[in-house]
């Protein structure tokens, strides 16, 4: 159990397009998701929470019009790359915190999405 | 404020080699500390985790102690294979935050 899934797992796109990535919690509901971006051999950055039902809450730096989040249910959050340039190429990962039955302080993860803009 | 720190990578070892990725933290309350691992191209998978001092996560032959005296969580084996190469991310969480803190990481390549 506690399985997230991420759709795509990889997209290329030109730059100023935007594109859409998903996260889905397969066997459990979250109140509760994460996106975190990864640089080539470095740590998680956390970018926002994210709340179903409310609006995310965006880390310190991350801009909250490029990166656009939509938890619209308790198994889906998305994350909107808008206008995506070069520098938005990266390795973006979700997790989800289950709403009951787990331990309250445990996420599960995402196996990523790699964004490569042209 | 809350933050991990872990020792610098990276680490390469001969396989059935002892494996000790140290890892120290601070935070404000009683954090749950926790292990992930990932493997190339993959997302992170939890390896271990202790929710209060003196607990002994374990895993996959992997280990790790929550020492509230000297603030650390240090990730062992006993002897290491091949397949566990992949980057180690020590972390944690407080009770009352949503946010997990990680390290910044520690790349392990086993050689045959």
């Amino acid at each position: 159990g506690a399985v997230v899934s991420q759709h795509p797992s990889w997209v290329i796109c030109k730059s100023g397009t935007s594109v859409k990535i998903e996260c889905r919690s397969l066997d459990f509901q979250a109140t509760t998701m994460f996106w975190y971006r990864q640089f080539p051999k470095q740590s998680l950055m956390l970018m926002a929470t994210s709340n179903e039902g409310s609006k995310a809450t965006y880390e310190q730096g991350v801009e909250k019009d490029k990166f656009l989040i939509n938890h619209a249910s308790l198994t889906l959050s998305t994350l909107t790359v808008t206008s995506a340039h070069p520098e938005d190429s990266s390795f973006y990962i979700c997790s989800a915190r289950p709403s009951g039955g787990f331990s309250y302080n445990e996420q599960f993860f995402g196996p990523g999405t790699r964004l490569t803009v042209l | 404020g809350n933050s991990v720190t872990q020792m610098e990578g990276p680490v390469t070892l001969s396989e059935e080699a002892f494996l000790t990725i140290n890892c120290t933290y601070t935070a404000t309350g009683y954090p749950s500390l926790f292990w992930y691992v990932q493997y190339p191209g993959e997302g992170l998978q939890l390896l271990l985790k202790a929710t209060k001092a003196d607990d002994k996560g374990s895993n996959k032959g992997f280990e790790a102690t929550y020492r509230k005296e000297t603030t650390s969580f240090h990730l062992e084996k006993g002897s290491v294979q091949v397949s566990d190469s992949a980057v180690y991310f020590c972390a944690l969480t407080v009770q009352g935050a949503q946010k997990l803190v990680f390290g910044q990481g520690t790349r392990l390549t086993i050689n045959p």
